[in-house]
């Protein structure tokens, strides 16, 4: 079955230094990816979204990397600030599906 | 814009109580859904209404009931609730189905004893 899965479950990074967070997928038929940020008590909020044509869009302070070959997505951050604290989530749709799958998410904790 | 709300914000029932979700969105949206999420895990899907008029079953979808009341309210119901289904709960809403981006609300907290 599909699988969205996160390398490292917690990062901390010290305020000003950019944040790199990865994420590894299993669907290959997938067509649509997205990371979520979700602060504590809050519903997820959308950061980026990236199709499968692309292998690299940029947001303001973020940067969504697809490499389709090995079937990573990585978010990056830069100049991480206290208020990017929070838990990301990936999340793909499969090929032709209504459903997203979320990886089970990362912690990120920005020291001051 | 509100967005997504959903009411109530917390919720404890006891087991075999039955309750009624409730989501609203106000972006002219014609998908919406509904997830659970526990401790430690993603977001999984229960329900979803692809367009106004339609429902489908997610991941998840056993214990639970929606309806797809009109374009703008989708409502998530528990018949019999049961010390499993204690979770946030939180629904949301996108322009499309397919590839577009979801919008979430803020979330009920529910507690089953």
């Amino acid at each position: 079955g599909e699988s969205v899965g996160l390398h490292l479950p917690t990062l901390s990074v010290q305020e000003g230094d950019n944040s790199i967070i990865n994420c590894a997928y299993s669907n290959s038929a997938s067509d649509y990816f997205i990371w979520y940020k979700q602060e504590s008590g809050k519903g997820p909020q959308f950061i980026i979204d990236i199709r499968s044509n692309m292998d690299k869009r940029q947001g303001q302070r973020v940067t969504v990397l697809l490499n389709k070959t090995v079937k990573h997505l990585s978010l990056q951050i830069a100049a991480t600030q206290p208020g990017d604290s929070a838990v990301y989530f990936c999340a793909q749709t499969g090929a032709g599906s209504y459903q997203l799958t979320f990886g089970k998410g990362t912690k990120l904790s920005v020291i001051p | 814009n509100a967005g997504v709300t959903q009411t109530p914000k917390f919720q404890v029932l006891k087991t075999g109580q039955s309750m009624t979700l409730q989501c609203a969105q106000d972006m002219n949206h014609n998908s919406m859904y509904w997830y659970r999420q526990d401790p430690g895990m993603g977001l999984r899907l229960i329900y979803y209404s692809a367009s106004e008029g339609t429902t489908d079953k997610g991941e998840v979808p056993n214990g639970y009931n929606v309806s797809r009341l009109n374009k703008r309210e989708f409502s998530l119901r528990l018949e019999s609730a049961a010390p499993s289904q204690t979770s946030v709960y939180f629904c949301a809403s996108s322009r499309d189905p397919l590839t577009d981006t979801q919008y979430f609300g803020p979330g009920t907290r529910l507690t089953v004893l």
